[in-house]
């Protein structure tokens, strides 16, 4: 069974301040890993993904992510945010049928 | 902007009427997924086509919800005898390819808003 833990339901941060929103996956499959960002009223985008390869992806806006296969992490960054990061950020994990299975999400706010 | 449309954007209804949304994904997408996000969670998985097959559904889906995609094109979500517990945020996504790690593409959603 796949699932995602997404540890923090809020993070407020000043602005140009860095970053990390944590997610902890559990799959019993080979772990294909995404984050996205949903801002209000909108649907969600892809900032970023894990395949295979490097460990280490990056993404739009700036945003970076490190796969821990050992610690079974998925956490994202940012070495310094802005107001417009403001938003809701959701970590899934492919499923063996296709679906993909979401955190309950972390809102971002950025402090001016 | 050819991205996935969802129509409507917001929907308000009464308990026990049947609403019908609808699913326009990318053109050349094949499969199509069906979310509901509720508030304060994340979307949860509803149903998923590739092109016209609907290939599987989660638990979620009661027999009051029917999804359709004739000719592997739109979709189209049907909630029957709606219930406040249906009350939520519908999303659909599209995306190409057969594989697992495929990047889903997510339309703006329909909220639905059951009196």
């Amino acid at each position: 069974a796949q699932s995602v833990t997404q540890l923090d339901s809020q993070v407020p941060v000043f602005e140009e301040a860095p970053v990390e929103l944590r997610c902890n996956y559990s799959s019993s499959v080979s772990v294909y890993l995404f984050w996205y960002v949903q801002y209000p009223n909108q649907g969600l985008q892809l900032l970023l993904k894990y395949l295979s390869g490097s460990t280490l992806v990056k993404g739009i806006n700036g945003f970076e992510a490190e796969f821990n296969k050992s610690q079974t992490s998925f956490h994202l960054r940012k070495p310094s945010v802005h107001i417009s990061d403001t938003a809701e950020y959701f970590c899934a994990v492919s499923g063996t049928g296709n679906q993909f299975y979401f955190g309950t999400g972390t809102s971002l706010t950025v402090i001016p | 902007d050819t991205g996935v449309s969802q129509d409507p954007r917001h929907k308000i209804t009464k308990r026990g009427q049947n609403v019908t949304f609808r699913c326009d994904p990318i053109s050349e997408h094949n499969r199509l997924y069906w979310y509901r996000q509720t508030l304060g969670q994340g979307p949860e998985f509803l149903t998923y086509f590739q092109n016209e097959a609907q290939l599987e559904k989660s638990r979620l889906l009661s027999d009051r919800f029917s999804a359709e995609r004739p000719k592997g094109s739109f979709s189209t979500l049907e909630i029957q005898r709606t219930e406040q517990g249906d009350s939520a945020m519908y999303l659909c996504a599209s995306s190409l390819g057969r594989g697992r790690h495929n990047e889903q593409f997510f339309g703006p959603g329909t909220r639905l808003t059951v009196l």
